[in-house]
């Protein structure tokens, strides 16, 4: 059974630092791994997509790696604004086509 | 284009209750997907719906079913609510090894 983990938990940084989000899955086989961002009450928003035969994805201030064989991702956000602050959340996509989440990274970037 | 439509958006329902939510998928997509995330917890996988038959199923008991229309739509019913099934219910749409779309939710309240 994939089991997706996210360290920190939350994270609080002063505006216009350069932060790293992590995630660790325990199946490597995955088909993608994909970030979401949350906003309080709200839906999900997919931020990055990287299918498994990808090392990363780019947009914007937003980078996202992926390392299989490790079983790690981190999501890396340029130059954090108040408005990035929201719970960031990491999926795995298995060979069974469900996707399983992280419990989330909650972040607060203060102006 | 639409995106994911999940009707209701709020729903209050007394223990015991039966609730149907809806969900209708992005354009194009074959593969419906449902979540419950508690507060302050990651999306928790119910079922995954394709060609109108439950494909995959998480760790919830059966008074959780649902189904699959011709038009891929999908309804997510819950029997004899208890107050534990208060959440966010989210659904997804996808197609073959694609990323997850998801809907903005329906906010279940059970008293």
């Amino acid at each position: 059974k994939q089991e997706v983990t996210q360290i920190p938990a939350a994270l609080s940084v002063p505006e216009g630092e350069n932060l790293v989000l992590n995630c660790s899955f325990t199946d490597s086989a995955i088909y993608n791994l994909q970030w979401f961002r949350q906003d309080p009450g709200k839906g999900l928003t997919s931020l990055l997509l990287i299918q498994s035969s990808q090392r990363e994805q780019t947009s914007g201030r937003l980078n996202a790696s992926l390392d299989k064989s490790s079983g790690r991702s981190t999501l890396y956000i340029a130059a954090s604004q108040p408005g990035d602050s929201a719970t960031y959340l990491c999926a795995v996509s298995s060979n069974n086509n469900d996707m399983r989440f992280g419990a989330g990274t909650r972040l607060t970037v203060k102006p | 284009d639409a995106g994911v439509t999940q009707s209701p958006t709020h729903l209050i329902k007394t223990r015991g209750q039966q609730v149907t939510l809806r969900c209708s998928p992005k354009s194009g997509h074959d593969t419906v997907s449902w979540y419950q995330q508690a507060l302050g917890q990651g999306p928790q996988f119910i079922f995954q719906y394709y060609e109108e038959e439950e494909r995959q199923r998480g760790n919830f008991p059966d008074r959780f079913s649902g189904h699959q229309f011709p038009n891929y739509s999908s309804e997510l019913n819950v029997n004899a609510l208890l107050l534990g099934d208060s959440a966010l219910y989210l659904c997804a749409s996808s197609l073959a090894q694609g990323g997850y779309t998801f809907g903005s939710g329906t906010r279940l309240t059970v008293v």
